[in-house]
């Protein structure tokens, strides 16, 4: 039973660029999370997904980011226009229905230069 | 606003020692505290709490409750050098989908 995996591991974007990333849960998983964690900071609640849905964006920036987990293939993180600000490892992380235990992914680590 | 604070930020150890990672929180409608461990990668989950003073072990790791102090410690005993990575801990409420994480205390075993 393949892990969480995420893809790219790493990215390097020009600022005003649009970034995306991709986060394939656990086999039987439907609940997707993604995080965010700046250096020297903890992880940051962004955005709770599930299948179709968002049920928690209050995480998230208003502005340019945007997340979603279609019925089927990967949830996606979208950062459009992206500024230095955003360069940072995001995760995203699974659990099966009516679980608080998550699985993290690897992270994508974004780089904005 | 709701927060997690976990101390010390880090840590230095020789192997065998034994050590007591903490967190605190103040999380509106607390419903569990959650431990992971985080290499060079993803946090992996070591435990979750949701009842206090029951603790739970695994291997050489333990970790306990207390409600009432809003705080949970994690102890890890004859330390090996492979347990060197950062200690999060998460909080979660019951009206939010939100886990609370603290910033984490990095913990260094030397041999």
């Amino acid at each position: 039973n393949a892990g969480v995996m995420q893809n790219p591991r790493h990215l390097v974007r020009r600022r005003g660029q649009e970034a995306r990333l991709r986060c394939s849960p656990m086999k039987g998983h439907s609940h997707v999370y993604w995080y965010r964690q700046l250096p020297e900071e903890g992880l940051k609640f962004m955005v709770y997904l599930q299948k179709e849905n968002i049920i928690d964006e209050s995480g998230m920036p208003k502005e340019r980011f945007s997340a979603e987990f279609p019925k089927e293939g990967p949830s996606i993180l979208r950062i459009q226009q992206v500024v230095r600000g955003d360069s940072a490892a995001y995760f995203c992380a699974s659990s099966p229905n009516g679980a608080y235990e998550q699985y993290f992914g690897p992270g994508t680590r974004l780089t904005v230069t | 606003e709701d927060k997690v604070v976990q101390s010390p930020l880090s840590l230095v150890v020789h192997e065998g020692d034994t050590v007591t990672l903490n967190c605190s929180y103040e999380v509106t409608n607390f419903r569990s505290l959650l431990w992971y461990k985080q290499e060079k990668k993803a946090p992996t989950f070591l435990f979750m709490l949701t009842s206090s003073g029951i603790e739970k072990k695994s291997g050489r790791l333990s970790s306990i409750l207390d409600k009432k102090e809003l705080f949970s410690i994690l102890n890890i005993t004859a330390t090996q050098t492979g347990d060197s990575a950062v200690y999060l801990c998460a909080s979660i409420s019951n009206t939010g989908n939100q886990f609370y994480f603290g910033t984490g205390t990095s913990l260094t075993v030397i041999p």
